[in-house]
C-alpha cells in the first residue's frame, strides 16, 4: 500500500465549479505540502501545513492529522487552474525525504 | 530575487553519453534536494546536499549517478553512461534551513531538467 494516496486521479470541471482534491496517508507526518505542476512545467509549492486550514486567494487547504487526510479546494475554478496537483508528506523517518503522491490531473474547461 | 534555476531545461543524450544537470538554489539557500520524476510516476527523492557535503544520497542509484554542491557554483547532478531508463524530469529544490521534523521550512522548486536518452 502506498504511503500517500490521492483522489481522484483525473478531474474535469467546468469553469466556475468548486473543486476538491483529496490526499490520504498512512504514516505519521510533521507537515504536508500541496504542489502544483503545469504540463511540462516546473513545480510550485502552494501550501505547507501541519494543522488546520490555510487560504490563499481561491485556494484553500485543510488537514486533519487524526484522520490522516488533507484536502485542496479551488473555488470559482478557471482554465488556468488546469494542472497536476501533488500532495507530498514530510514523514517522521527522514524528514527531508518528501514522499509524493502520484498527483491529480485537473482540467478546467471554459 | 531569482528562484531556483535549473539548466539545461531539456537535454538529449545518446546511450552511453554523460548528462550533467545544474541547479542554482535561491540566493542564500544552502540546502539542495534533487528529485526524479519518471514518466507516469510520482516524484522520488534522490539526494540531499549542503554546501560541499552530501547529507543523504539514499535515493540515488549506486552506479553512474553522482551529485555535488561545491562551495562556489551550482549543484551538479551527473549521470554517466546514460541508459534509456534514465529519461525523466529531474527537479531541484532548495531551502534556507534544513527540513527537519521540527522545522519544515519552505521549499522552492526549479523548473526541472528533462533528460531524453535516445
Amino acid at each position: 500500500k502506498n504511503e500517500v494516496e490521492q483522489s481522484p486521479q483525473n478531474l474535469t470541471a467546468q469553469e466556475g465549479e468548486f473543486i476538491t482534491i483529496n490526499c490520504s496517508y498512512s504514516v505519521g507526518i510533521s507537515a504536508l505540502h500541496w504542489l502544483q505542476q503545469h504540463p511540462g512545467g516546473g513545480i510550485v509549492s502552494l501550501f505547507m501545513l501541519s494543522s488546520g486550514k490555510k487560504k490563499h486567494g481561491r485556494l484553500i487547504a485543510t488537514i486533519n492529522i487524526q484522520e490522516k487526510h488533507s484536502s485542496l479546494h479551488i473555488t470559482a475554478s478557471h482554465p488556468r487552474d488546469s494542472a497536476v496537483y501533488i500532495c507530498a508528506l514530510h514523514s517522521g523517518g527522514s524528514n527531508y525525504k518528501l514522499t509524493f503522491g502520484k498527483g491529480t490531473l485537473l482540467t478546467v474547461n471554459p | 530575487n531569482a528562484g531556483v534555476m535549473q539548466n539545461p531545461r531539456h537535454l538529449v543524450r545518446r546511450r552511453g553519453q554523460e548528462a550533467r544537470l545544474r541547479c542554482s538554489p535561491v540566493k542564500g539557500h544552502s540546502h539542495v534536494y534533487w528529485y526524479r520524476q519518471l514518466p507516469e510516476e510520482g516524484l522520488k527523492f534522490m539526494v540531499y546536499l549542503q554546501k560541499e557535503n552530501i547529507i543523504d544520497e539514499s535515493g540515488m542509484p549506486k552506479e553512474r549517478f553522482s551529485a555535488e554542491f561545491p562551495k562556489e557554483g551550482p549543484s551538479i547532478l551527473r549521470i554517466q553512461q546514460v541508459v534509456r531508463g534514465d529519461s525523466a524530469a529531474y527537479f531541484c529544490a532548495s531551502s534556507l534551513t534544513t527540513l527537519s521534523r521540527t522545522n519544515t521550512g519552505e521549499l522552492f522548486f526549479g523548473e526541472g531538467s528533462r533528460l531524453t536518452v535516445l
